[in-house]
């Protein structure tokens, strides 16, 4: 089965507004890592956050990273229509660099 | 970042036929590559696990003998669907892994059997 649940499955919000998705895992991670996919198209990395990591940023994006409970969550601050897309988690494990993705979650941007 | 090319971008088969699809690292060697398959609004999951020279790894429930995995070379891994159905209709994307642990993507694979 998959290792990340995400949160919402789907959201939709005005451009200009922030945008938080969650990710929560099962085990024990390396890394954690976030995806962007447009329609039919392939995966753009996001960011990266390393376990012993608890927030980075990029741009417009903030990543949290909780590995007490888990968890991580995605913050895009005054989104664009640009950033409607789906967005995923993907964990890797110690020793392991197989990426294991969550169920995403698609974010519209209302312009 | 680094660039990972697919071909074809899509493709449209009969029933019983065989489809080979490649992933290229345009700018970098990739000693690790690895196939996905996607249906519609759905993720990604992992099929196989492709490391130059060797054989490739499968992820449980994945035929090896329906998905032929070659990766010949640091910059080349063909996924070969073999004697194609209806069911093998999907999205297939591979990736490929930098020493520095991120996976870069191809744009995808699109794959239709009649």
């Amino acid at each position: 089965s998959q290792q990340g649940e995400e949160d919402p499955q789907a959201l939709s919000i005005q451009e200009g507004e922030n945008a938080t998705m969650n990710c929560s895992y099962k085990t024990s991670i390396n890394n954690l890592q976030w995806y962007r996919q447009n329609s039919g198209r392939g995966l753009v990395h996001l960011i990266l956050i390393r376990s012993n990591e608890r927030e980075k940023h990029s741009g417009r994006l903030r990543v949290t990273l909780d590995t007490s409970k888990k968890s991580s969550s995605l913050l895009i601050t005054a989104s664009r229509a640009a950033d409607t897309a789906s967005y995923f988690c993907a964990t890797t494990f110690f020793g392991n660099e197989k990426l294991t993705f969550g169920t995403g979650t698609r974010l519209t941007i209302i312009p | 970042g680094a660039v990972v090319s697919q071909h074809p971008s899509w493709v449209i088969c009969k029933s019983g036929t065989s489809v080979k699809i490649e992933c290229r690292s345009l700018d970098f060697q990739a000693t690790t590559m690895f196939w996905y398959r996607q249906f519609p609004k759905q993720s990604l999951m992992l099929m196989a696990t492709s490391n130059e020279g060797s054989k490739a790894t499968y992820e449980q429930g994945v035929e090896k003998d329906k998905f032929l995995i070659n990766h010949a070379s640091l910059t080349l891994s063909t996924l070969t669907v073999t004697s194609a159905h209806p069911e093998d209709s999907s999205f297939y994307i591979c990736s490929a892994t930098t020493p520095k642990e991120t996976q870069y993507f191809g744009p995808g694979t699109r794959l239709l059997v009649l």
